[in-house]
């Protein structure tokens, strides 16, 4: 069975400053889709990016961008020009290329510092 | 246009009562899925629905939880005999396809006394 491991529970940054979010994964797959989603405390989980893991290039969204390493199974979030509107928890997800449910990480909840 | 929402946002139970979590999901979208948000288990898939039928039921934890869903639209989620260890915040979200990005409800948030 697939697992995704957020080996830091929490983290903090200035704002306006970049920040780094980790997560790694174990697969036997070749085909899979990864996702980062952001909880606030309105608990509505929103989906910030996603990556196809036959995709070399890194997904970006705004100041949201990823450095998908596949070989390395590691998927990690960076938030450029943190703003205060982005304290929350963030999960990041696996879904198989054949499944359809996502297999969430711990969670790392990011705290912006005025 | 409207996001999934779901009903209620909070309940409180009795141990041993029956409980009935309601989702609504995107219109249109054709698949629905159930989680679990539980201090001590994460985040955990319970149960997926393409249109009304269940292809993947392998999350739900017991014989006490069941889902239906009708007309391709409004799902329920029953539990019975509700334990403690029912509490936790149930997620709803949908999709307009499988395989494609599921969108998230606020969850109901099931407190078991």
């Amino acid at each position: 069975a697939q697992t995704v491991t957020q080996s830091q529970p929490e983290m903090s940054v200035q704002e306006a400053e970049t920040v780094t979010l980790s997560c790694t994964y174990d697969t036997s797959e070749s085909d899979y889709y990864l996702f980062w989603y952001k909880q606030p405390p309105s608990r509505q989980m929103i989906l910030v990016i996603r990556q196809e893991a036959y995709k070399q290039q890194n997904a970006t969204e705004n100041r949201f961008s990823v450095n998908f390493q596949k070989a390395a199974k590691s998927f990690s979030l960076k938030i450029s020009d943190s703003q205060l509107g982005d304290a929350a928890m963030y999960f990041c997800a696996y879904r198989s290329e054949g499944a359809q449910k996502l297999v969430f990480g711990q969670g790392t909840r990011l705290t912006i510092n005025p | 246009g409207a996001g999934v929402s779901q009903s209620p946002s909070n309940k409180v139970t009795e141990k041993g009562k029956d409980v009935e979590l309601r989702c609504d999901p995107i219109s249109g979208h054709t698949a629905l899925y159930w989680y679990r948000q539980s201090l001590g288990q994460g985040l955990e898939f319970l149960i997926y629905f393409q249109g009304n039928s269940a292809p993947d039921k392998s999350g739900l934890p017991s014989d006490r939880f069941s889902a239906e869903r009708t007309g391709g639209s409004v799902s329920t989620l029953t539990i019975q005999r509700t334990q403690q260890e029912d509490s936790a915040v149930y997620l709803c979200a949908s999709s307009l396809l499988t395989r494609s990005e599921q969108y998230f409800g606020p969850g109901t948030r099931l407190t078991v006394t």
